[in-house]
């Protein structure tokens, strides 16, 4: 158990409708990774927040935003959701920016 | 831009060793990280480099050559238990964001 904790484990939603991944990170950890990976796909890093700022982004799309709240969680909220949406949604953290990220157990995320 | 390559597929008996390498293109280079992920799982750092040489963690090796933009992974002692997928990573650029490969996936045949 990495210490980074994803709810919910599996969705289910159909397309054009708006969900919200949630992330606590490691007990300390200040920064939080957002990753999508599709099937037979790596991670592709999505965006990055380090206590409670945006610090870098990647291939986000529009439809998709996060943040990341006082209290260090994050939420990642995802919009006007389309069939290739359909992906395993990992969270990680750090203690720093330039430190390992230690990875959740993820989101599973199924449009219909 | 960044890119990593490592082979799709590596296959290898128990009790064997494997290795997995991995290239890079990156501006800004950083470090090198290993990760190992089960079907459907987390992904699980395994090691770091962050400078020229091998590093050892128990049956696992991961090595650095920062001139030749290459590392790799080595597993001895293979067990079943160790089928799974290999992710490398760059960590590059003022980000330090880590840039995964595509992955390895490794199948351990008794």
């Amino acid at each position: 158990d990495s210490g980074v904790t994803q709810t919910p484990k599996h969705l289910i939603t159909a397309t054009g409708q708006r969900v919200t991944l949630r992330c606590s990170p490691r007990s300390g950890d200040l920064s939080v990774y957002w990753y999508q990976q599709s099937l037979d796909q790596g991670l592709q890093f999505l965006i990055q927040y380090y206590n409670g700022e945006e610090r870098a982004k990647g291939n986000i799309l529009e439809r998709f935003s996060a943040q990341q709240f006082p209290d260090l969680h994050s939420e990642l909220n995802l919009s006007s959701l389309e069939l290739g949406d359909s992906a395993l949604y990992f969270c990680a953290s750090s203690v720093a920016t330039n430190t390992e990220a230690f990875f959740g157990q993820g989101t599973r995320l199924t449009v219909v | 831009g960044q890119s990593l390559e490592q082979p799709s597929e590596v296959t290898a008996v128990e009790g064997a060793i494997v290795q997995i390498n991995c290239t890079y293109q990156t501006s800004g280079f950083y470090g090198l990280s290993w990760y190992q992920q089960h079907d459907g799982g987390a992904p699980t750092f395994l090691s770091y480099n962050g400078l020229d040489g091998l590093e050892e963690t128990g049956r696992f090796s991961s090595f650095l050559s920062r001139s030749d933009s290459y590392g790799y992974l080595l597993l001895q002692e293979l067990q079943m238990k160790d089928s799974a997928s290999y992710f490398c990573a760059v960590r590059s650029g003022g980000s330090y964001i880590p840039t995964f490969g595509r992955g390895t996936s490794l199948i351990v045949h008794p």
